[in-house]
């Protein structure tokens, strides 16, 4: 029972690198989100996407692109890595409903050099 | 827009001291209210839940309740653990919308 997995655990880049930080869950789940996690600001939504074929962008959505080809797989794209994108980056999804809690991955630790 | 404000940490306590931490909303409506926790290294788990007024989400000897009135959903244990150590994220879902506010998170740090 994988839940939602991302990969990779840990990654260093330096300044205007691109990557892209994989998601994945096996739960059937139609809502799928990234998230920014830095030190007293919470979580942040990046993009989420609502079903496969439909992205959207979320609270702080520039340098970062997504796409939603399956149901299963939700990746973040950096297009050109900035220090300013250092953070961990956690993966989340859900059902549809408006009382239904969000499923996280352990997340990815992202440093810009 | 929506809000979520949950006091500011860390919180320190010893091993079987009671704990609450407070949280308050602002939204439109009748959210559903949410508490997650993050232990070190690890994603954000769902601890308990509310979806309406008056309702008690309670999980692992952890509770809070949907105060309308308020606008609060407070976390409380009565005697908590060296292991319940970790960071507490209140967060709510407004009806009809899809995004979930997440609080600032409380970190909690209990002492044998």
């Amino acid at each position: 029972n994988a839940g939602v997995t991302q990969t990779p655990k840990f990654q260093v880049l330096k300044t205007g690198q691109s990557m892209t930080l994989q998601c994945a869950q096996d739960m059937n789940h139609e809502y799928m989100s990234w998230y920014r996690q830095d030190p007293g600001m919470g979580l942040r939504l990046i993009h989420y996407s609502v079903g496969a074929g439909i992205t959207d962008q979320g609270e702080v959505p520039n340098g970062y692109n997504v796409s939603r080809s399956t149901t299963e797989d939700f990746p973040l794209r950096l297009l050109s890595a900035a220090p300013s994108q250092t953070s961990v980056y956690f993966c989340a999804s859900r059902f549809r409903g408006s009382n239904q809690p969000q499923h996280f991955g352990d997340g990815t630790r992202l440093s810009i050099l | 827009g929506d809000s979520v404000t949950q006091m500011e940490g860390p919180v320190t306590l010893s091993e079987e001291a009671f704990l609450t931490i407070n949280c308050t909303y602002t939204a439109t409506g009748y959210p559903s209210l949410f508490w997650y926790v993050q232990y070190p290294g690890e994603g954000l788990q769902l601890l308990l839940k509310a979806t309406k007024a008056d309702d008690k989400g309670s999980n692992k000897g952890f509770e809070a309740t949907y105060r309308k009135e308020t606008t609060s959903f407070h976390l409380e244990k009565g005697s908590v653990q060296v292991s319940d150590s970790a960071v507490y994220f209140c967060a709510l879902m407004g009806r009809g919308t899809y995004k979930y506010i997440f609080g600032t998170g409380t970190r909690l740090k209990v002492l044998a």
